[in-house]
């Protein structure tokens, strides 16, 4: 079972550059998240999903956009990437059902460089 | 809002001995559930154990166990018979409501180094 792919691991950007990173889940789950990592810190959510189409900001969304065509797929778009935006990128799935317990599943992360 | 509280930057523990990671929590929703994460120097991360609401009793997987204490909105991690594997990140983390909405608080974490 692959899981949550994330894509790429590592990424050195020019400020002012755009990219996107790659989330895909394999595993159904209704809802799918992007946190942000920063050195000593926990994650802070930046975007997530409830389903395809829909979209809402979490903590810190500034500076990045998300969509979400399928239920597949949650890329996260850096519009012009700045220093800030340095850290490791983590994407997650859970399922939407009744049972108390549904544990994120994340993908591998993502370390980005802005330079 | 939720806040997630993790007062421990560091912690050391001798190997086989138990070791107990500290969380408190802030929240005004009745409805919310408590997890805890590992993240070793790899950096991928591990889900080890769930602990709701309105769970009556403490939850245990395996050498993990989670003290909740809910009066005093506290969820400790407490991890028996330590290993070197177990020296990781710990994360608490939390989550409103009874449904699932994808969006967790997480705490600053807990650096944990078991000594052989």
């Amino acid at each position: 079972n692959a899981g949550v792919t994330q894509t790429p691991k590592f990424q050195v950007l020019k400020t002012g550059q755009s990219m996107t990173l790659q989330c895909a889940q394999d595993m159904n789950h209704e809802y799918m998240s992007w946190y942000r990592q920063d050195p000593g810190m926990g994650l802070r959510l930046i975007h997530y999903s409830v389903g395809a189409g829909i979209t809402d900001q979490g903590e810190v969304p500034n500076g990045y956009n998300v969509s979400r065509s399928t239920t597949e797929d949650f890329p996260l778009r850096l519009l012009s990437a700045a220093p800030s935006q340095t850290s490791v990128y983590f994407c997650a799935s859970s399922s939407r059902n009744d049972r108390p317990r549904t544990e994120a599943f994340f993908g591998q992360g993502t370390r980005l460089t802005v330079v | 809002a939720q806040k997630i509280t993790q007062t421990q930057p560091g912690m050391f523990v001798q190997e086989k001995e138990a070791v107990t990671l500290d969380c408190t929590y802030d929240t005004s929703d009745q409805s919310y559930g408590l997890f805890w994460y590992k993240q070793p120097s790899s950096g991928e991360m591990i889900f080890l154990i769930y602990q709701g609401s309105y769970d009556e009793q403490n939850a245990t997987e395996g050498r993990y166990s989670l003290n909740f204490q809910k009066a005093r909105k506290s969820a400790n991690l407490v991890i028996s018979a330590s290993q070197l594997g177990d020296s990781a990140m710990y994360f608490c983390a939390m989550r409103e409501g009874r449904t699932n909405a994808g969006k967790s608080t997480f705490g600053d974490g807990t650096t944990l180094t078991v000594k052989p």
